[in-house]
């Protein structure tokens, strides 16, 4: 089974640094892309950047650019979302998600879906 | 970058009614448009991929069809487990943008 499993919910204080991650199971984890999305309390979904594990070229969102990192390690078909430093306003729930586009495969919507990191900001 | 814009924003829906929801595309997009239904503390789910083909293992009355700007994803015959919030997004050009949702409410 293709599955992405994510870490646990955080809960941090402003200026604080956080890496979460997303492991890949069931499939080649250099096979196919991981993408990052971002949900805020109540509100809908939004694309932060994704990677490619098997040369580890990133492309952001450009309004995300500059706040995260995205990485990932291969050798444990990993993926890494990480900040330096965290501000209120990035509480949210945080998905990783699967896919690929190449010249010779075009699979660029997004399943499966990890089941969330829930980040959590607060003084 | 590109807009998605969905509508409407809200729906109540007696079950076995037909289920409607538009997603409009700020420049064309080809066929670049994906579905995807989110329950309450559920990450989302693919339903259409590529504007009007069915993913795997998803319900028959679950479709989409639409090119270009303009897309719509039909539910036929609403079952009480279809109470969602569903979204578009699409792949066209990065960054990747989703529509803004639409929820359905049973009545």
């Amino acid at each position: 089974e293709v599955q992405l499993v994510q870490s646990g919910a955080e809960v941090k204080k402003p200026g604080e640094s956080l890496r979460i991650s997303c492991k890949g199971s069931g499939y080649s984890f250099t096979s196919y892309w991981i993408t990052w999305v971002r949900q805020m309390p109540g509100k809908g979904l939004e694309w932060m950047g994704r990677i490619d594990p098997s040369d580890s070229y990133i492309s952001y969102s450009p309004s995300f650019q500059g706040h995260v990192s995205i990485s990932t390690d291969k050798s444990i078909s990993t993926a890494y979302l990480q900040w330096n430093s965290l501000k209120a306003s990035d509480t949210a729930m945080y998905y990783c998600a699967r896919h690929r586009c190449s010249s010779a495969s075009c699979e660029n919507w997004f399943d499966p879906w990890g089941q969330g990191t829930l980040v959590t900001v607060s003084s | 970058e590109i807009v998605l814009t969905q509508s409407p924003d809200f729906q109540s829906v007696t079950p076995k009614e037909k289920v409607t929801i538009t997603c409009r595309a700020s420049q064309s997009i080809g066929s670049n448009l994906h579905w995807y239904q989110q329950k309450p503390d559920q990450p989302p789910r693919l339903l259409i991929k590529y504007a009007s083909q069915s993913f795997s293992g998803v319900p028959s009355r679950f479709s989409g069809s639409g090119s270009g700007t303009d897309f719509i994803l039909t539910i036929n015959s609403l079952e009480a487990e279809d109470a969602a919030t569903y979204y578009c997004h699409q792949s066209s050009s990065s960054p990747h943008t989703f529509g803004g949702g639409t929820k359905v409410e049973i009545k």
